[in-house]
């Protein structure tokens, strides 16, 4: 069982759509890292969360300490947002420093 | 702009041979790591270190070795390749309260 779930796996939407990835995790954490990855291109740290929301742009990362839930919303998507978007976090024990990955959700955006 | 450089991008190797993937961050921090990721799949710790001369192993079994002798650098070196070490590596730095920067990956692929 992973410890880092995130839903959906693969996302489809069309230009303009508001969009939403959700990552549940069961341990406790200090932080959570919302990540992208572009096709052959490297990882970009987006968000860094410990709790409430932030925003940057057209992104906006929520988490709710409580519930071990964090989401993603990308509003009026566009093409260039295709990419994977992965949840990371970091947890309490373990190897100091270590995040455990979800596996991705690979979003498509169509024009 | 990336302050996390990686070589190569891509490798291809024949089995037994020695190889280093370099990794250099310009931003002074003092944590930095490995992962190896397959594809499909999350991304999994294998080295990490907190500064010079202090390397670990992560959570997932390696064959590889790290070095830190300097701040800004951090290669990893596979002494004979094999197919089963046929992967991406990334690399990664932090600092305390900040999120993650990663490296654009390494291919490796041993034939």
């Amino acid at each position: 069982k992973n410890e880092v779930e995130q839903s959906p796996q693969n996302l489809t939407a069309q230009e303009g759509e508001f969009i939403t990835i959700n990552c549940s995790y069961s341990v406790g954490i200090s932080a959570l890292h919302w990540l992208q990855q572009h096709p052959g291109g490297g990882i970009v740290s987006l968000f860094m969360l410990s709790s409430g929301k932030k925003k940057h742009g057209r992104l906006i990362a929520t988490i709710n300490i409580q519930e071990k839930h964090s989401s993603l919303h990308i509003t009026a998507s566009h093409p260039r947002d295709s990419a994977v978007y992965t949840c990371a976090v970091k947890y309490y024990g373990g190897s100091q420093g270590n995040l455990i990955f979800g596996k991705g959700t690979k979003l498509s955006v169509k024009p | 702009e990336a302050d996390i450089y990686q070589t190569p991008r891509y490798l291809v190797i024949g089995t037994g041979k020695k190889i280093t993937l370099e990794c250099s961050q310009t931003m002074g921090h003092d944590k930095m790591y490995w992962y190896q990721q397959d594809p499909g799949m999350e991304l999994h710790l294998i080295h990490y270190s907190y500064g010079v001369n202090s390397t670990e192993k992560g959570d997932l079994s390696s064959e590889s070795t790290v070095s830190r002798i300097r701040t800004e650098h951090f290669p990893l070196t596979l002494e004979s390749a094999r197919p089963s070490h046929t992967s991406q590596y990334l690399c990664a730095s932090s600092e305390l309260n900040y999120g993650y920067t990663f490296g654009s990956g390494t291919r490796l692929t041993v034939v």
